[in-house]
């Protein structure tokens, strides 16, 4: 069935620090991918998205890139801050709705 | 824009139990979505609706369990009896026109 997973955590870097979190799908076809963000208390927000082959998903310095051929979506940051300390999730959605997630990656960051 | 609302935050309840959770969506979406989060689990879907219609009720893991969206604005997921092991958290989330889902704060729920 459809899946999605991601690097085991937790990972702890040090503020400044470059951040990459590893995602890879499987494909019965061409999904959009996502990477959303849980803060300690909350519900999950959308960080980035990519809907189709070679796209850059970015928003707050994540990056994300669309790679078919190696059916993986990794989210990088050059500068990690403390505030960034939180659980990401890759996800996928595909035939409509559904929204199939990773079991979430997380992320601390030291001062 | 409140967001999503979900209620209660919080919930402790006793095995057997009937619990009730609400959530209200971001008023124009029309989808809505309820998901169960545990660490042994992770993040699933357990049933979505679009325009008040449950489209998908594959991941629901029991008849214990059931939805309702009476309306646009409302909809609750009721577990009867509740036991030990539904204990988690419980996101409402919904969406309209594009790809982003608006996930609301949660319900945290223990059954003892």
């Amino acid at each position: 069935g459809d899946s999605v997973t991601q690097m085991e955590g937790p990972v702890t870097l040090s503020e400044e620090a470059f951040l990459t979190i590893n995602c890879t799908y499987t494909a019965t076809g061409y999904p959009s991918l996502f990477w959303y963000v849980q803060y300690p208390g909350e519900g999950l927000q959308l960080l980035l998205k990519a809907t189709k082959a070679d796209d850059k998903g970015s928003n707050k310095g994540f990056e994300a890139t669309y790679r078919k051929e190696t059916t993986s979506f990794h989210l990088e940051k050059g500068s990690v801050q403390v505030s960034d300390s939180a659980v990401y999730f890759c996800a996928r959605m595909e035939y409509g709705n559904k929204l199939v997630f990773g079991a979430g990656t997380i992320l601390r960051v030291k001062s | 824009d409140a967001g999503v609302i979900q209620s209660p935050r919080h919930e402790v309840t006793e095995m057997g139990q009937e619990v009730t959770l609400r959530c209200k969506p971001i008023s124009g979406h029309d989808y809505l979505f309820w998901y169960r989060q545990t660490m042994m689990r992770g993040l699933e879907l357990l049933i979505y609706f679009n325009n008040n219609v449950p489209i998908d009720d594959s991941g629901m893991p029991e008849d214990r369990f059931s939805a309702k969206m009476p309306n646009a604005s409302f909809s609750t997921l009721k577990i009867q009896p509740s036991e030990p092991r539904d204990s988690a958290v419980y996101f409402c989330a919904s969406r309209g026109r594009g790809y982003e889902q608006y996930f609301g704060p949660g319900t945290r729920l223990t059954v003892t």
